[in-house]
């Protein structure tokens, strides 16, 4: 119950393409949803994030979209560029944790030029 | 932009061995974690710290791991008796608040033979 289950594996995409990376929970006690991005031989490093009591959430090129009732949430990379290679991981936390955050599988992204 | 540093990048022992790793948090921040990664697999949550004292700790976090403040910059995660399966990339984080994004360092990368 504790599991975040990422999808796909890996994903190769064209410069200026839409990247989608999904990620599912079980656990409705998860309140803290982010996404991270993690680089060769570096440390991960927050993206963005979202909480359950919005539908999405926009940063530049990166939206979170979350479904409460099916336990689902997903990052949309919008005009992808090769600099968005690397591999990204959701995780969930809840309040009653200590932020302990569960990291999903992740997803090793490959935009080509 | 204040970064969280750990040493050392790479650390190679024998079965057996003890290791310290460790870890200058942000200097502000006052939540601590250690997570680990092994090759190829997802981040795992190890164990939080919080006003000098364990939060919460995962099942990986046995008695053969410890962790300590020893001063006011310093985290450090102990391994007493390092087995083959302790290999992996553990990175260090911290967080200013209770549920506040965390900050990953780049790492160790353990190697025990």
């Amino acid at each position: 119950q504790q599991q975040v289950k990422q999808s796909p594996q890996s994903l190769i995409v064209q410069k200026g393409g839409i990247s989608i990376i999904n990620c599912a929970y079980e656990n409705t006690a998860f309140d803290y949803f982010p996404w991270y991005q993690q680089f060769p031989g570096k440390g991960p490093a927050l993206l963005i994030a979202i909480r359950p009591d919005v539908s999405e959430k926009k940063e530049g090129r990166f939206t979170i979209s979350f479904n409460k009732s099916a336990k689902q949430f997903s990052l949309h990379i919008m005009d992808s560029q090769p600099g968005d290679s690397a591999t990204y991981f959701c995780a969930a936390s809840k309040e009653t944790s200590g932020s302990r955050l569960t990291f999903g599988e992740g997803t090793q992204l490959t935009v080509n030029p | 932009e204040p970064e969280v540093t750990q040493t050392p990048s790479h650390q190679v022992t024998q079965m057996g061995q003890e290791v310290i790793l460790r870890c200058v948090p942000i200097s502000n921040h006052l939540y601590f974690y250690w997570y680990r990664q092994i090759l190829g697999q997802k981040v795992e949550f190890l164990v939080s710290f919080y006003n000098n004292e364990i939060s919460e700790k995962s099942e990986i976090f046995d008695d053969q791991f410890s962790v300590e403040r020893p001063d006011g910059s310093n985290f450090t995660l102990k391994i007493r008796s390092t087995k083959l399966e302790d290999s992996a990339m553990y990175f260090c984080a911290s967080s200013q608040g209770f549920e506040e994004t965390q900050y990953f360092g780049p790492g160790t990368r353990l190697l025990v033979l």
